[in-house]
């Protein structure tokens, strides 16, 4: 079946550096993809989202890549700060049938070291 | 907060208790949902609700059974649950089922834990 998938689980960084976390996802059809981000204790939260007519889009330091050829998804995060540790997880939309229900991935966890 | 309420934050339950898990949005959203996050695992669809009819039902078992008296509330009820249940469960909302417009609000969950 169709699944979103990310290659790392765990990532590690200095604050400060740049951080690139990505998302493989397999339904060609998906037209709609979100990052969000979930901190200890607390829910999803929406980071930031692209379109599939779009290949790049850039919020307040993050900014994410979209390649359809490869059906690839990246976020990434500049000057990475402390406050920034969470999971991050992708999501794809795309009509399955008569549903527009999404597909989530499993997230990666990012660890920021002071 | 995001503007979706979840309460409990935390509930522990025995296999034969009865307890009901309460959502509420003031976003004016149409479309609430239910989901599970277990660990390490993708989060699981279990219920949509659109315009206050149930749109999705994903296969969950019959000891999950969820209530939406109106857009705004979305309850999930629980009896007879297995320790594998234990999870945290998560409500959400949206403008419409299709999920534009920035995708879904997610509450901060329920983390269930049943002994």
């Amino acid at each position: 079946g169709e699944s979103v998938g990310l290659h790392l689980p765990t990532l590690s960084v200095q604050e400060g550096d740049n951080s690139i976390i990505n998302c493989a996802y397999s339904n060609s059809a998906s037209d709609y993809f979100i990052w969000y981000k979930q901190e200890s204790g607390k829910g999803p939260q929406f980071i930031i989202d692209i379109r599939s007519n779009m290949d790049k889009r850039q919020g307040q330091r993050v900014t994410v890549l979209l390649n359809k050829t490869v059906k690839h998804l990246s976020l990434q995060i500049a000057a990475t700060q402390p406050g920034d540790s969470a999971v991050y997880f992708c999501a794809e939309w795309g009509r399955t049938g008569g549903s527009y229900i999404p597909t989530f991935g499993r997230g990666t966890s990012l660890i920021v070291h002071p | 907060e995001t503007g979706v309420t979840q309460t409990p934050r935390h509930l522990v339950m025995g296999m034969t208790n009865k307890k009901s898990l309460k959502c509420e949005q003031h976003l004016g959203h149409n479309a609430m949902y239910w989901y599970k996050q277990s660990a390490k695992k993708p989060l699981e669809l279990m219920f949509v609700y659109n315009f206050k009819e149930q749109t999705e039902n994903n296969s969950v078992p019959s000891r999950f059974s969820p209530e939406c008296p109106n857009s705004s509330h979305l309850f999930l009820h629980l009896h007879t649950l297995q320790p594998e249940d234990s999870a945290l469960y998560l409500c959400a909302s949206s403008q419409d089922s299709q999920g534009f417009n920035y995708g879904y609000t997610f509450g901060s969950g329920t983390r269930l834990t049943v002994v």
